[in-house]
């Protein structure tokens, strides 16, 4: 049972534009919230996170929101760039015994992103 | 410099042929993780370990075994590879107490004809 659900499943956007990627996640422990990036050949690497205290989180071209009552968070690139061309995941985790929430993160199915020039 | 390390990186086997991929950390982190990404099913984890000698199942564990009889070593074993477990793997790290994030290495493409 995928309790991560990442959509679309792929994404061509224009240069400048805004790239949004959606997810949605059924249970209501998970507390932090990441988004990885993946570029060919190389592994996930963390792109930006939120908990769920906040509705909003931006780093820079990036901006996570977060919709509690709908168990609902999403991605937004503005200006993409074609440099941001790449595979991105939603992923979802909750404290287990008081351990981080990094051990048991549970990724969506994953969105590739191509930014045409 | 800080990095989660694969081995080998590209493999092709045959039915039944014990392999072990390997993976090993230079941060000094007590998490190690496998997990394997397929096409439209994202990233599952297979197994991970919380510290030295304490290792326990992820969601799809089935056909795969490991080890964590070091900190920086994670070594994953399968035992008879079948086709079905053609994939790609990465290894996972990070502290135990942290924000939640994963350092992982560059993957590990396998290949089970």
């Amino acid at each position: 049972q995928q309790q991560v659900k990442q959509s679309p499943q792929s994404l061509i956007v224009q240069k400048g534009g805004i790239s949004i990627i959606n997810c949605a996640y059924e249970n209501t422990a998970f507390d932090y919230f990441p988004w990885y990036q993946q570029f060919p050949g190389k592994g996930p690497a963390l792109l930006i996170a939120i908990r769920p205290d906040v509705s909003e989180k931006k780093e820079g071209r990036f901006t996570i929101s977060f919709n509690k009552s709908a168990k609902q968070f999403s991605l937004h690139i503005m200006d993409s760039q074609p440099g941001d061309s790449a595979t991105y995941f939603c992923a979802a985790s909750m404290r287990t015994a008081g351990e981080t929430s990094g051990s048991r993160l549970t990724f969506g199915e994953g969105t590739q992103l191509t930014v045409n020039p | 410099e800080a990095q989660v390390t694969q081995n080998p990186r590209y493999l092709i086997t045959v039915t039944g042929k014990k392999l072990t991929v390997t993976c090993s950390q230079n941060m000094n982190h007590e998490y190690m993780s496998w997990y394997r990404q397929d096409p439209g099913l994202g990233l599952r984890q297979i197994y991970y370990s919380m510290n030295v000698e304490v290792t326990d199942k992820g969601d799809v564990p089935e056909g795969y075994k490991v080890s964590r009889k070091e900190k920086r070593n994670f070594p994953l074993i399968l035992e008879s590879p079948s086709p079905n477990q053609t994939s790609l793997y990465f290894c996972a790290s990070s502290w135990r107490r942290n924000t939640g994030e994963l350092f992982f290495g560059e993957g590990s493409r396998l290949t089970v004809l």
